[in-house]
């Protein structure tokens, strides 16, 4: 089955380490996100990506830093983290020429997710 | 900016009717879309509206004002596995979903 896979799945590190986290997909599909999500705050996008040479920024994006390697790869890098970056982390993909007859559809597909822990 | 309302947490009976409530304020809207998420797994989808009214999806349903900026998805029949988090989000135009902080149904026997 076509799938969006995540590694690692559980991570744990100390203040100040370089992490990252890789996401890879066999949808096909040309867009892809990552989202931070904490306890009673939902999912906040921190990095997106329309096609491999695009890349902006999402709502919480200081402190981290992402690569798309090719369309089906979109790492997320966390360059000296820091203890309240703890939290369950989900890459997402979607495919707007999937329109369902409705404008603005957007399923989005979700990695199973990588939990850090920053000590 | 974006901002989306909904209830933090609702308890219901099993195999009764639950409404979980959603309204938004966004400076752009084509639809809004409901995510499910159990304990521990993925947010996986549910449903979309672009236009008012209801939306019917086996037990699902989901409903659509545009005027009054408001949705909401029912839950008929509930089962114990539909206990989990349930977010709706906004597609503001062409730009990535803005998703509710989420509401935790927890079903009860």
């Amino acid at each position: 089955d076509a799938d969006v896979t995540q590694t690692p799945r559980n991570r744990i590190t100390k203040t100040g380490k370089r992490i990252m986290l890789e996401c890879s997909q066999t949808k096909g599909h040309d867009r892809m996100y990552w989202y931070r999500q904490d306890p009673g705050l939902g999912l906040r996008l921190i990095y997106y990506s329309f096609d491999v040479k695009d890349i902006n920024k999402g709502e919480i994006s200081d402190g981290y830093s992402v690569s798309r390697q090719a369309q089906a790869k979109f790492s997320l890098s966390l360059e000296s983290a820091i203890p309240n970056q703890t939290a369950l982390y989900f890459c997402a993909t979607s495919d707007p020429r999937v329109s369902s007859g409705s404008l603005g559809y957007n399923e989005q597909f979700f990695g199973p997710g990588t939990r850090l822990t920053v000590l | 900016g974006q901002s989306l309302e909904q209830p933090s947490e609702v308890t219901a009976v099993e195999g009764a009717i639950v409404q979980i409530n959603c309204t938004y304020q966004t400076s752009g809207f084509y639809g809004l879309s409901w995510y499910q998420q159990h304990d521990g797994g993925a947010p996986t989808f549910l449903s979309y509206n672009a236009l008012d009214g209801l939306e019917e999806t086996g037990r699902f349903s989901s409903f659509l004002s545009r005027s009054d900026s408001y949705g909401y998805l029912l839950l008929q029949e509930l089962q114990m596995k539909d206990s989990a988090s349930y977010f709706c989000a906004v597609t503001p135009g062409n730009t990535p979903l803005v998703f509710g902080k989420g509401t935790r149904l927890s079903v009860i026997a």
